[in-house]
C-alpha cells in the first residue's frame, strides 16, 4: 500500500510555544489530507480537511487560528499548533487517499504525541 | 449525519479464544466500512474493509467481518485469539471507499490473558 509518514512522533513542548507537525506522501501525491486528533481514550475527531493550493477546511469547534494548516505540496501537510496550551496535549494522526488495488484507500501515518507542559 | 457506535470499550479475553468486537452503524445509504487497529502510541492499521458484494469479509491476521444491513452491524471476529492482538480497535464508516474522511466508532480495547 501506500506510505504516509509523519513527524515527529512524540513531541514535549512548553505552554506558549508553537509545534508543528508533517505529513507526507512517500510514494504518491495526495491533494487532500485529513487531520484527526485523538482525545485519551476516545476516538478520532476530524479536525480539518487540508487541501493542495487552497486553505484548509475545518471541522466546527476546531480553532483555525489555533491550528494552522498548510498543504504547500502535493505530498506535504503541515499542521501547526499555535501557542500551545496543556489542553492542546493529544494525539494528532493524518491521513492521505491514494489509489490502492484499484480503488481509493485511506492510509494513515503513524500519529505524533503532543504532550504541552 | 452518519455515526458508528462501538458499544464495549474495554474487553478481555483468553490466548486462544474466539473474539467479536461489535459495531453498529447509521447512515441512510450503503456505508462503506472499516476496521482498524491501533498498538500504543502507534498510528492505525487497517485489517479489513466492505465496501459491497459479499457480506463476509476476510482480512490480515485472521479477522474477518460480516456485514449485516438488516442490524446496520459490521461485527469483527477471530476464531482465535493471539496475545499479540491485544491492542484498539476502531470501526470507521466512509460515504466512499476512502476518498473523504472516515467517522470513526469510540474504540474498543482488547486485553489478551495468557
Amino acid at each position: 500500500g501506500a506510505v504516509v509518514s509523519q513527524h515527529p512522533s512524540r513531541v514535549i513542548c512548553k505552554s506558549g510555544t508553537s509545534v508543528k507537525i508533517e505529513c507526507r506522501s512517500l510514494d504518491f501525491q495526495a491533494t487532500t489530507m485529513f487531520w484527526y486528533r485523538q482525545f485519551p481514550k476516545k476516538s478520532l475527531m476530524l479536525m480539518a480537511t487540508s487541501n493542495e493550493g487552497s486553505k484548509a477546511t475545518y471541522e466546527q469547534g476546531v480553532e483555525k487560528d489555533k491550528f494552522l494548516i498548510n498543504h504547500a505540496s502535493l505530498t506535504l501537510s503541515t499542521l501547526t499548533v499555535t501557542s500551545a496550551h496543556p489542553e492542546d496535549s493529544s494525539f494528532y494522526i493524518c491521513s492521505a487517499p491514494a489509489i490502492y488495488r484499484g480503488s481509493t484507500e485511506a492510509f494513515f501515518g503513524q500519529g505524533t504525541r503532543l504532550t504541552v507542559v | 449525519a452518519q455515526s458508528v457506535t462501538q458499544p464495549d470499550i474495554h474487553i478481555t479475553v483468553s490466548e486462544g479464544a474466539s473474539l467479536e468486537l461489535r459495531c453498529n452503524y447509521s447512515y441512510g445509504a450503503t456505508p462503506y466500512l472499516f476496521w482498524y487497529v491501533q498498538s500504543p502510541g502507534q498510528g492505525l492499521q487497517l485489517l479489513l474493509k466492505y465496501f459491497s458484494g459479499d457480506t463476509l469479509v476476510q482480512g490480515i491476521k485472521g479477522f474477518e467481518a460480516e456485514f449485516k444491513r438488516s442490524q446496520s452491524s459490521f461485527n469483527l471476529r477471530k476464531p482465535s485469539v493471539h496475545w499479540s492482538d491485544a491492542a484498539e480497535y476502531f470501526c470507521a464508516l466512509g460515504l466512499d471507499t476512502g476518498r473523504r474522511a472516515l467517522t470513526f466508532g469510540s474504540g474498543t480495547r482488547l486485553q489478551v490473558q495468557p
